[in-house]
């Protein structure tokens, strides 16, 4: 299995509180992304990094902050968590050698907004 | 823009039969296509994927997946189904030549239910 450690793995807190949820890598890939899973939707994009730095919004980002200072390390910041931000979080990896190498996931986080 | 479907929610099977999970997408260009699976607790883990040459590529656990470009479809096979296979399978689509960004398009998952 590829090297992703996402942290913490459960968590639940109140509305209005900050959040942070990690995302650590040793695989030093280029590409991370953060998605998050709901009945019914699938997966969808919240925000993606092609690298130190550089980060770009996905389909879902309102209400989502992200910070990427070292290539092994991603966050994704909920600034004032809501009920409707309660999800399954996960932090995915990819190469940037080939455009035809998949994603690598992590194991999420289920976070639940009270 | 792309597209991803996948039209069955659930597909039951009895162990032993031959399973299909069905798939089709909406993309510019040629696709590059790809099968995760994904099982309780865990995240997706790559099965396969096509990106140019056979129609017909094999993955993971003894998966294969017919890439069908006048149908747009890439439906997810195998000849005989195991109980372990039970799971939420997710097909993904990206289109070629999009700089390493790659950016993939997940449709909404299929659950597959195998019945002993």
């Amino acid at each position: 299995d590829a090297g992703i450690t996402q942290s913490p793995r459960h968590k639940v807190t109140e509305t209005g509180t900050p959040v942070t949820l990690r995302c650590h890598q040793t695989e030093n890939h280029r590409y991370m992304y953060w998605y998050r899973q709901d009945p019914g939707h699938g997966l969808r994009l919240i925000h993606y990094s092609y690298g130190v730095k550089d980060t770009d919004k996905g389909e879902v980002s309102d209400g989502y902050s992200v910070s990427r200072s070292k290539t092994e390390d991603f966050l994704l910041t909920l600034e004032s968590a809501t009920s409707s931000q309660t999800s399954v979080y996960f932090c995915a990896i990819s190469e940037s050698k080939s455009e035809g190498q998949p994603q690598h996931f992590g194991d999420g986080t289920r976070l639940s907004i009270l | 823009a792309q597209s991803v479907a996948q039209p069955e929610d659930q597909v039951n099977v009895a162990e032993g039969n031959p399973l299909t999970v069905k798939c089709t997408y909406s993309v510019s260009g040629n696709p590059y296509l790809f099968w995760y699976v994904q099982y309780p607790n865990r995240g997706l883990q790559f099965l396969l994927k096509y990106i140019t040459g056979d129609n017909l590529v094999k993955g993971s656990y003894g998966f294969e997946a017919e890439f069908n470009k006048s149908q747009t479809s890439f439906h997810l096979k195998k000849p005989s189904a195991l109980v372990s296979d039970s799971a939420l399978y997710f097909c993904a689509v990206r289109p070629p030549g999009a700089g390493g960004s790659y950016i993939p398009t997940f449709g909404r998952g299929t659950s597959l239910i195998v019945h002993p």
